[in-house]
């Protein structure tokens, strides 16, 4: 598979707080990216998206930015809430998709 | 409907077992896939299939063999399985292959005793 990294295995914020959570990718072909969240016990959620021709992309109360140059990408969660808490994965699309690591985000009340 | 349906939701199977785990999707969606977790780890692609056939096989030990009957369904049958296969099985259904975004569904949690 292709090496997809996140920088920092766990997290912890406060609630109310912003969250951000990196991922570091290796294969400057990627032309896809997508942030999962995955609760105990569940399958991965979608979250949002980004393709390669786009530096940032907004959703509702995340946000994710692409630096191509560097091949990182980044998860921002607004107001971090504890039902945020859970373990993120980003995942990239070359041929096929590969997740990264992922990080354990866990929010204090 | 949004939702990938997975079967059953737990298993425990001994190493002469035959088992199968099942998949279903209703979204119309035209390439479905297995994953295996294992705890505190990414998924990693096992299969993929894209209408009906399958498309990638990533290298995955014969003791598993994955069936697509329709466009619908998803199987995975198991046979002869080793303690270290023990893990999360998951399915995912995407629009097209590799292009779109997948919907996961809950898994099977395997134990191979």
């Amino acid at each position: 598979g292709e090496s997809v990294g996140l920088h920092l295995p766990t997290l912890s914020v406060q609630e109310g707080d912003n969250s951000i959570i990196n991922c570091a990718y290796s294969n400057s072909a990627s032309d896809y990216f997508i942030w999962y969240k995955q609760e105990s016990g569940k399958g991965p959620q979608f979250i949002i998206d980004i393709r390669s021709n786009m530096d940032k992309r907004q959703g509702q109360r995340v946000t994710v930015l692409l630096n191509k140059t560097v091949k990182h990408l980044s998860l921002q969660i607004a107001a971090t809430q504890p039902g945020d808490s859970a373990v993120y994965f980003c995942a990239e699309r070359s041929n096929q998709f590969y997740f990264g690591t992922g990080t354990s985000l866990t929010v204090i009340p | 409907d949004t939702e990938v349906t997975q079967t059953p939701k737990h298993l425990v199977m001994g190493m002469t077992n035959k088992k199968s785990l099942k998949c279903e999707q209703h979204m119309g969606h035209r390439a479905m896939y297995w994953y295996k977790q294992k705890a505190k780890k990414p998924p990693e692609l096992m299969f993929v299939y894209s209408y009906e056939k399958l498309s990638i096989n990533e290298s995955v030990p014969s003791r598993f063999s994955p069936e697509c009957p329709n466009s619908s369904l998803l199987n995975l049958h198991l046979h002869a399985l080793q303690p270290e296969d023990s893990a999360l099985y998951l399915c995912a259904s995407s629009l097209g292959q590799g292009s779109y975004e997948q919907y996961f569904g809950p898994g099977t949690r395997l134990t191979v005793t």
